[in-house]
């Protein structure tokens, strides 16, 4: 099983909802990590877990909150989002020692209204 | 930290060959990347080079690394419409125990028919 899968892959949320993104991996790799894509750009690194542990937040701002229940797992809780926040989320995930060769999931499109 | 950068657009025929190019400022980069996206999908691993690697090719796909230049090229042969989508040049962001990619702008590859 080499895929990256992400729910839901469409949102739609008020500036006031609380919602969860949620990407599951099942190739045993010990690192996760989440990006922003807006249109026409290349995806920004928004949070690195290493086996499970938060390694890396990329000055997010704290609406946005990362979970790594376990190492198939990791979640990104949104809360008070601004319209700005709109884009593609992306997941993925790498090998602890090819830390660079990573695997996306298809992403999720979130609209805030 | 890592800077990458690629041409924004490449429109061939189907069955020419494509070269998508990219530079990079870190030397010390260890692998460098390609990615291709769909639209509205995630990133998919094309391929991958090892710094002390002048080429490597893997079917239709042949990665070029200059690495006195800081240039690496993507080489499609035989294009067909299925390859028309995103590419994306990465590379570690510069400091190894961030394990972080810094992407390029992405390079938009047209095929036609």
């Amino acid at each position: 099983d080499t895929e990256v899968t992400q729910t839901p892959k469409h949102l739609v949320m008020g500036m006031t909802n609380k919602k969860s993104l949620k990407c599951e991996q099942h190739m045993g790799h010990r690192a996760m990590y989440w990006y922003k894509q807006k249109a026409k750009k290349p995806p920004e690194l928004m949070f690195v877990y290493s086996y499970e542990k938060l390694s890396i937040n990329e000055s997010v701002p704290s609406r946005f909150s990362p979970e790594c229940p376990n190492s198939s797992l990791l979640n990104l809780h949104l809360h008070a989002l601004q319209p700005e926040d709109s884009a593609l989320y992306l997941c993925a995930s790498s090998q602890g020692s090819r830390d660079y060769e990573q695997y996306f999931g298809p992403g999720t499109r979130l609209t805030v209204t | 930290g890592e800077d990458v950068e690629q041409s924004l657009f490449l429109s061939v025929r189907e069955g020419d060959s494509s070269v998508i190019n990219c530079t990079y400022t870190d030397s010390s980069s260890t692998y460098l990347y390609w990615y291709k996206q769909e639209p509205g999908a995630g990133l998919q691993l094309l391929t991958y080079i090892f710094s002390n690697m002048d080429m490597k090719q893997d079917q239709r796909l042949t990665v070029l690394l200059n690495k006195k230049d800081k240039h690496l090229s993507l080489r499609i042969a035989d294009t067909q419409t299925g390859d028309s989508a995103i590419y994306f040049c990465a590379a570690p962001a510069g400091d190894t125990g961030r394990r972080a990619l810094t992407f390029g702008s992405g390079t938009r590859l047209q095929v036609q028919p």
